[in-house]
């Protein structure tokens, strides 16, 4: 099984500031990645497919890139409704897939 | 614009069954590949099973093979999990989500419903 590490888990941050949250992979999966956005009581939103293709309707500010085993999750400047729970995930082994623990991006 | 309801969650007993649905509107349902991914409280995500669009091809993860089945009815735009033998370890909200591309699946997922729990307590 490939196993998804994020890191941080939690990142501490201000609305306007630039967030970058990290997602490694245990073995390579090419760019097989997506990264999506929770919030509490929600369902989980596709942000990122493919490593850096932003999914329809996400705003530019999001960013995604990385290939092999390393991936990045870049958002330019924290809106307010950017505070969420943001979680990685491989189609590389399907159908074994398997995401991330999540990082928790909070209001510093 | 696309929707998904979940539906049939509940509490259920150790060893016991229960069917969720999903019905699906805003697009075209026979063409893409449908998946239920869980999530446990408070923990993250897993992805459960995939039906193809035609439902043909369906895949599970290995701690779900042989108790759960995944099937789709494309005259009612509706997929389906029936849950049997349930085990604590299943108590999860449970999602129904579109794959990204039509046709084949690519285990990417752009569309999700709101979820539905199930309970597997005594």
């Amino acid at each position: 099984e490939i196993v998804l590490t994020q890191s941080p888990a939690t990142l501490s941050l201000s609305p306007g500031e630039r967030a970058t949250l990290s997602c490694r992979a245990s073995q390579r999966i090419s760019s097989y990645l997506a990264w999506y956005q929770q919030k509490p009581g929600q369902a989980p939103r596709l942000l990122i497919y493919d490593a850096s293709n932003r999914a329809t309707g996400i705003p530019a500010r999001f960013s995604g890139s990385g290939s092999g085993t390393d991936f990045t999750l870049t958002i330019s400047s924290l809106e307010s409704e950017d505070f969420a729970v943001y979680y990685c995930q491989q189609r590389s082994s399907w159908p074994s897939i398997t995401f991330g623990q999540g990082t928790r991006l909070e209001i510093k | 614009q696309v929707h998904l309801v979940e539906s049939g969650g509940g509490v259920v007993q150790p060893g016991g069954s229960l069917r969720l649905s999903c019905a699906a509107s805003g697009f075209t349902f026979s063409s893409y590949g449908m998946h239920w991914v869980r999530q446990a409280p408070g923990k993250g995500l897993e992805w459960v099973t995939v039906v193809a669009y035609d439902g043909r091809d369906k895949k599970y993860t290995d701690s779900v093979k042989g108790r759960f089945t995944i099937s789709r009815d494309n005259s009612k735009n509706t997929v389906y999990l029936q849950m049997n033998s349930l085990r604590a370890e299943d108590t999860a909200v449970y999602y129904c989500a579109k794959d990204l591309v039509t046709v084949g699946a690519q285990y990417h997922f752009d569309y999700w419903g709101q979820g539905t729990l199930v309970t597997v307590s005594s």
